[in-house]
């Protein structure tokens, strides 16, 4: 089955410079790959996906970047605020498959 | 339109009590999944359920753990004889078409077994 790895598990960085998360993924048939924020005590929360046959996707500080040969993805933060302070989740899915296979997280610190 | 429930918010079980954890999908949303998340961890897949089927259960424990999704009313996540490790926040998921994409959560249930 599918398995996907994330890094790092912990990130902090000076309140607005660039914060980068990466994701790989093992079964090559995965063609959905969302991002979710999740706070402290709170539910995941979908901030942006991006599906296999683009190789890139914006909004607004937010983007992912998807390589499907070496089989990983990135999410790209830029211009950081406290806000963006949380656990960030990447996760997987196959085509005809229901559920995401996420990673195990990233805390990401955002200091002022 | 509101979001995905689910009640109750926090539950406390004694060590061989039952647990029943309600979700309630978002309008117009036919298609349940329901996920654990150990603390400190990733999300896990339990089971994925439609009206009145069970879909997908290959992520749920074999023994104790059942769910239904019934024609009428909230999808229940049943769990009999709690156990400690059992500890966990339990999320729901709907989303409007039986796929990955769009899943949109709930807030969760944080079980505690003592």
């Amino acid at each position: 089955g599918e398995n996907v790895e994330q890094h790092p598990s912990t990130l902090s960085v000076q309140e607005g410079d660039s914060a980068v998360i990466k994701c790989t993924y093992s079964d090559s048939a995965s063609n959905y790959f969302p991002w979710y924020k999740q706070e402290l005590g709170k539910r995941p929360q979908l901030i942006i996906d991006i599906r296999s046959n683009v190789g890139e996707k914006k909004d607004q500080r937010i983007a992912v970047t998807l390589n499907k040969t070496a089989k990983h993805f990135s999410l790209h933060i830029t211009e950081t605020q406290p806000e963006d302070s949380a656990v960030y989740f990447c996760a997987a899915s196959s085509r005809g498959a229901q559920k995401l296979v996420f990673g195990q997280g990233t805390r990401l610190t955002i200091n002022p | 339109n509101a979001g995905v429930m689910q009640n109750p918010r926090h539950l406390v079980r004694r060590r061989g009590q039952e647990a029943r954890l309600r979700c309630s999908p978002m309008k117009g949303h036919s298609h349940v999944y329901w996920y654990r998340q150990l603390p400190e961890e990733g999300l896990k897949f339990m089971v994925y359920l439609q009206k009145e089927n069970i879909i997908d259960e290959s992520g749920m424990p074999k023994e104790r753990f059942s769910a239904e999704f019934p024609k009428e009313g909230p999808s229940i996540l049943r769990i009999q004889q709690v156990v400690r490790g059992d500890s966990a926040a339990y999320f729901c998921a709907s989303s409007p078409r039986g796929s990955s994409y769009e899943q949109y959560f709930g807030p969760g249930t944080r079980l505690t077994v003592t």
